[in-house]
């Protein structure tokens, strides 16, 4: 399986950018990078994808570097609500269908 | 609210009972996922049905099944329950097969076990 390294925590103080990185060692060349948060006490929920281009939406951008081997999630402007752990992956597809592995994740802190 | 059900929130049994969990997908959805979140593990994807049929499967224990209805609800099933079992069970669903890129898993709130 694919797997990921991330730190295991970083913090931020609220309203400023936080780069959240990933290291995608073993990332095949048609493997997306997916990246899916884990509020406190809820289910982990889907905060952006790419492949090789930068990617934004309205959550967060994606920046992935050249090689692909790394990636780093933008929160352009942290609030107390997106303290969460955040989960890089290497998705498959294919005939992987949806199989998402997750490494430990970073725990991210908000300061006010 | 991911509009994805668990049912029930909370569940509490000893060791070698079995155990139920149950899920509704997304209106719409046809795959269903579960995963295993534990302290020790992390969160580990047990296994995947797409349109009632089995799709994908991980470090899913023998002593656990699942299955997905007609109606596209899917209940997992966990038998001889040990200690060890004890975690946060998440489901999650998608629109499609889960094969392409766009096909985001919606998670569930979860259903927490505990073997005593």
């Amino acid at each position: 399986d694919a797997k990921t390294t991330q730190p295991n925590s970083m913090e931020s103080n609220e309203e400023e950018p936080v780069h959240l990185p990933c290291n995608h060692s073993t990332i095949s060349g048609t493997d997306y990078i997916h990246w899916y948060r884990q509020l406190p006490s809820q289910g982990p929920e889907y905060v952006i994808h790419g492949l090789t281009s930068n990617v934004n939406n309205r959550m967060a951008s994606l920046a992935i570097a050249e090689d692909r081997k790394s990636s780093t999630l933008i929160l352009h402007r942290a609030t107390l609500r997106d303290a969460a752990v955040y989960y890089c992956t290497d998705f498959a597809g294919g005939t992987s269908y949806g199989k998402l592995t997750f490494g430990q994740g970073t725990i991210l802190t908000v300061h006010p | 609210d991911s509009g994805v059900t668990q049912t029930p929130k909370h569940l509490i049994t000893a060791t070698g009972q079995r155990v139920t969990l149950r899920c509704s997908p997304r209106s719409g959805d046809l795959s269903v996922y579960w995963y295993q979140q534990s302290l020790d593990q992390g969160l580990q994807f047990l296994i995947q049905y797409y349109n009632g049929e089995e799709r994908a499967k991980g470090n899913i224990l023998e002593r656990f099944s699942a299955q997905q209805f007609p109606d596209l609800h899917s209940e997992l099933n966990l038998s001889s329950l040990e200690l060890g079992d004890s975690a946060l069970y998440f489901c999650a669903s998608s629109v499609g097969s889960g094969g392409r890129h766009t096909d985001t898993q919606y998670f569930g709130p979860g259903t927490r076990l505990t073997v005593l």
